[in-house]
């Protein structure tokens, strides 16, 4: 089973700002199978990147993916106050496992 | 408009079965492949099973294999998921969620808002 470790755990940052969150996988994800999504308390997982780099329609063009192998990241250019939320990541290239989650926090 | 509603959680006793459905509608059902995510209270995400658009390809999580069963009835729009000798670690809210393509191993583009399994004696 690949496992996905994403970090901080916690981001603490302020409206404007740039986040930068990390997707590590335990081996090589193929093809770049791998997905971000941001949950919002009480709601239900939204997609946000597919294919490691891909927006998923109507997805703003501050959020943006990177990566390959076993190290992604997905970037928030500059924070708006409804991108405060928990992000996964979902590997999909072998079976399906999901990330902890990245809570990222108003400073 | 995609909307997908699942039903028929609640609370059971450990050991004992019980069985999820979700009602797709909006979109060509039998184009697409189906899988159950899960969340255990206060707790991340887990893939919990999985299947094509014509049941030819199924996948579960080890967690849950020889105890969960994942089907579907195109005909009604409709995803299921049997539950059997359930343990309190599958104590969670379930989501149904569709994927772009009719094959089983990919990601999310829809989700359900959940339906919520305690299992507690």
């Amino acid at each position: 089973e690949i496992v996905l470790t994403q970090s901080p755990g916690t981001l603490s940052l302020s409206p404007g700002e740039r986040a930068t969150l990390s997707c590590r996988a335990s081996q090589s994800v193929s093809s770049s199978y791998l997905a971000w999504y941001q949950q919002k308390p009480g709601q239900a997982p939204r997609l946000l990147i597919y294919g490691a780099s891909s927006r998923a329609t109507g997805i703003p063009d501050r959020f943006s993916g990177s990566g390959s192998g076993t190290d992604f990241t997905l970037t928030i250019s500059r924070l708006e106050p409804e991108d405060f939320a928990v992000y996964y990541c979902q590997q999909y290239g072998s079976s399906s496992t999901f990330g902890q989650g990245t809570r990222l926090e108003i400073k | 408009e995609v909307q997908l509603v699942e039903s028929g959680g609640g609370l059971v006793q450990p050991g004992r079965s019980l069985r999820l459905s979700c009602a797709a509608s909006g979109f060509t059902f039998d184009d697409y492949a189906m899988h159950w995510v899960r969340q255990a209270p206060g707790k991340g995400l887990e893939w919990v099973s999985g299947i094509s658009w014509n049941s030819g390809s199924i996948g579960y999580a080890d967690s849950v294999k020889g105890r969960f069963t994942i089907s579907r009835d195109n005909a009604k729009n409709s995803l299921y998921l049997q539950m059997n000798s359930l343990r309190a670690e599958d104590t969670a809210l379930y989501y149904c969620a569709k994927a772009p393509y009719s094959v089983a191993g990919t990601y999310f583009d829809y989700w359900g808002q959940g339906t919520l399994v305690t299992v507690s004696s």
